[in-house]
């Protein structure tokens, strides 16, 4: 079974400037979700979709990030514009979704992210 | 949201049981207790969870204590390849939360 994918691996970009990140879930599941680790920190949900419906996005600054799962599918996650405070890992997870809660994450690889 | 308590770091000998603890006084009758460990550059994989009784997996062990306000998680025999970060984590309620909130988990290290 394939895991999830993320791409790309790392990123260095200057702040002010704009970023994307792809993530591709298992298939068949239904729910997809962003993570932001700082270092040394765990992971912070950012926003977590169900199908193509938002689920949960309160921790997402929603003035410079935003995210989209069209059709369902693959999801990406943008930062416009990039802070320095924004340098972190982005981890894309996914779980077969709705009940019970007990159901376990996937998590891909992450996206390495420094902004200078 | 329900919080855990984790010890900072904890070392092991390689080919000995870990016993990793953690608190959660103010858990709700709905949370799950979840484990996910952090391998160095990767990203969180699932280890293992519980509701109320102890569970038993091919990865480890869940002890849960019976006014389930602490846990523990049983590394049977430490390898090399269990050095990573462990997370206990309360899953939030029933619905579509399958909301996992990290803290900064228990830094483990294995010497040979």
């Amino acid at each position: 079974e394939a895991g999830v994918a993320q791409s790309p691996r790392y990123k260095i970009i200057e702040k002010r400037q704009s970023v994307a990140f792809w993530c591709n879930p298992i298939s068949g599941h239904a729910t997809l979700y962003w993570y932001q680790q700082i270092l040394g920190q765990g992971p912070k949900l950012l926003i977590q979709f169900q199908n193509n419906g938002v689920v949960d996005d309160s921790q997402l600054p929603k003035d410079r990030f935003s995210a989209e799962r069209l059709k369902g599918v693959d999801s990406t996650l943008k930062i416009q514009p990039a802070k320095l405070e924004d340098s972190a890992v982005y981890l894309c997870a996914s779980s077969l979704g709705g009940l019970p809660s007990s159901y376990e994450q996937y998590f891909g690889p992450g996206t390495r992210l420094t902004v200078t | 949201d329900a919080k855990t308590t984790q010890p900072n770091s904890m070392e092991s000998n390689e080919e000995e049981p870990v016993h990793l603890p953690c608190n959660h006084s103010t858990i709700s009758g709905t949370d799950y207790i979840h484990w996910y460990r952090q391998l160095p550059s990767q990203g969180p994989e699932y280890v293992i969870h519980g509701l109320t009784s102890n569970v038993n997996n091919r990865m480890a062990s869940l002890a849960i204590a019976e006014d389930r306000k602490s846990s523990t998680l049983i590394l049977h025999r430490a390898t090399l390849r269990d050095a990573a970060v462990y997370y206990c984590i309360l899953r939030v309620g029933m619905e579509y939360g399958n909301k996992l909130v990290f803290g900064a988990g228990t830094i483990l290290r294995v010497k040979s």
